[in-house]
């Protein structure tokens, strides 16, 4: 079964400056998909990013991105000029590739809750 | 507008009963997906219907029901058994070439009285 870690429970950064929230996880497979998901006090889940892994190219939405790293089996997401409007908790996801119909839903980490300093 | 929806915002449950959750999906998505947040937690996979009249258990299926008699609709029922109902539910429905991608409803807050 997969598994997915977020090691930092609480991350601060200053409002406009930057800072990046760490997931792994592991797998045996080679064709999955990556999430990141926003979850702002209002509860509702919003989606921020996606990668999948058959491509090299680090996703990017805005200011918004990611640092894949297939190998190590990590994925870190990138908020450059943080904003007060990003406070929330943060989960990375999985999905594994080798299910069509999107079948097996995802597997999620136990988030990063982010605050943005004014 | 497009979207998922789930009613009611705040349900509450009394001992021994049963009680259902709604989730409907007008954005013609073919999978549809429950999970539960507990506190301090991540979402987990309850219960998942990739088409209209069938269903598979997720990771934590015990004490919970579900059906999918029309595309749109996925509900979920809590049932007696479940022991430790108090959570934060989550309806999903995914999109995409391969349906890799889930978009969330608002969620429904569960207590028990």
């Amino acid at each position: 079964a997969q598994t997915v870690t977020q090691s930092q429970p609480e991350m601060s950064v200053q409002e406009a400056e930057t800072v990046t929230l760490s997931c792994t996880y592991d797998t045996s497979e080679s064709d999955y998909y990556l999430f990141w998901y926003k979850q702002p006090p209002s509860r509702q889940m919003i989606l921020v990013i996606r990668q999948e892994a058959y491509k090299q190219q680090n996703a990017t939405e805005n200011r918004f991105s990611v640092n894949f790293q297939k190998a190590a089996k990590s994925f870190s997401l990138k908020i450059s000029d943080s904003q007060l409007g990003d406070a929330a908790m943060y989960f990375c996801a999985y999905r594994s590739g080798l299910s069509g119909g999107g079948a097996d839903g995802l597997t999620f980490g136990k988030g990063t809750h982010l605050i943005i300093q004014p | 507008d497009g979207g998922i929806t789930q009613s009611p915002k705040y349900l509450f449950r009394k001992e021994g009963q049963n009680v259902t959750l709604s989730c409907e999906q007008n954005l013609n998505h073919d999978a549809m997906y429950w999970y539960r947040q507990d506190p301090g937690q991540g979402l987990r996979l309850i219960y998942y219907s990739q088409i209209v009249n069938d269903f598979q258990k997720g990771d934590i299926a015990e004490g919970y029901s579900v059906s999918r008699e029309k595309k749109e609709s996925f509900p979920l029922t809590v049932t007696s058994a479940q022991k430790n109902p108090t959570a934060f539910y989550l309806c999903a429905s995914t999109s995409g070439q391969y349906q890799e991608t889930q978009y969330f409803g608002p969620g429904t807050r569960l207590l028990v009285l």
